[in-house]
């Protein structure tokens, strides 16, 4: 079945930046975009953006744009979401989901187990 | 940008009860794109529903979700215990894709 994997638990201090991975197994991994979504402790959920691996460029949220960077390895079926300038806001869960399609407007189904970002 | 608005905040219900839960669009959400995701303590979201009201794989036909423009609505019939936990609803109609608040559904 379709998985996301992703990389694990991250500690970094302020200023720093953050690369986040995360492997898609069982399925053509260019076929659908991959998006991001971060969960601050005890909020909701929050779209950073997306990229599609056969047609790009990424697609960046609007509170995000300058500060983060995706991108995609075909060979290795890996997608990266990078975070610059790093502040204690920024802790949060990162999760990566494959997209419904290869579009970026999509909803997002499998999703990955999260990887946890948290400021030093 | 859409905004989306879920009530309640927090649903107390008793295993076997039905929940009804709002998901309100600040503006129509176009062709009906808005998904339901469930949210278990530690676990990363599951989709429940697309499209509005098109249940995803092997999600129970207890789920149900109806609604379009700027009113959705997802309901849960004969609650499980698995059943409690956060509930969001997405629209990928138009960028920037936004996400409600989320609604908690809790064992009364």
């Amino acid at each position: 079945q379709v998985q996301l994997v992703q990389s694990g638990t991250e500690v970094k201090k302020p200023g720093s930046s953050v690369k986040v991975s995360c492997k898609t197994s069982g399925v053509t991994f260019s076929s659908n975009a991959i998006s991001w979504v971060r969960q601050a402790p005890g909020q909701g959920l929050e779209w950073m953006g997306g990229i599609s691996p056969l047609f790009g460029p990424a697609n960046y949220a609007q509170k995000f744009q300058g500060r983060v960077t995706f991108s995609a390895d075909k060979l290795g079926s890996t997608s990266y979401m990078e975070l610059s300038s790093l502040r204690s806001e920024d802790t949060a869960m990162y999760y990566c989901a494959r997209n419904s399609g290869y579009h970026n407007v999509a909803y997002f189904d499998p999703w990955g187990q999260g990887t946890l970002v948290i400021d030093s | 940008e859409i905004v989306l608005t879920q009530s309640p905040g927090t649903l107390s219900l008793s295993p076997g009860e039905r929940a009804t839960l709002s998901c309100r669009a600040s503006q129509s959400v176009s062709s009906s794109n808005l998904a339901w995701y469930q949210q278990k303590p530690g676990q990363a979201p599951r989709l429940l529903i697309y499209g509005a009201s098109s249940r995803a794989t092997d999600i129970p036909d207890r789920y149900s979700g109806s609604g379009s423009g700027t009113d959705f609505t997802l309901n849960i019939n004969r609650l499980e215990p698995e059943d409690f936990a956060v509930y969001y609803c997405q629209q990928y109609g138009s960028s920037p894709l936004t996400f409600g608040g989320g609604t908690k559904v809790e064992i009364k």
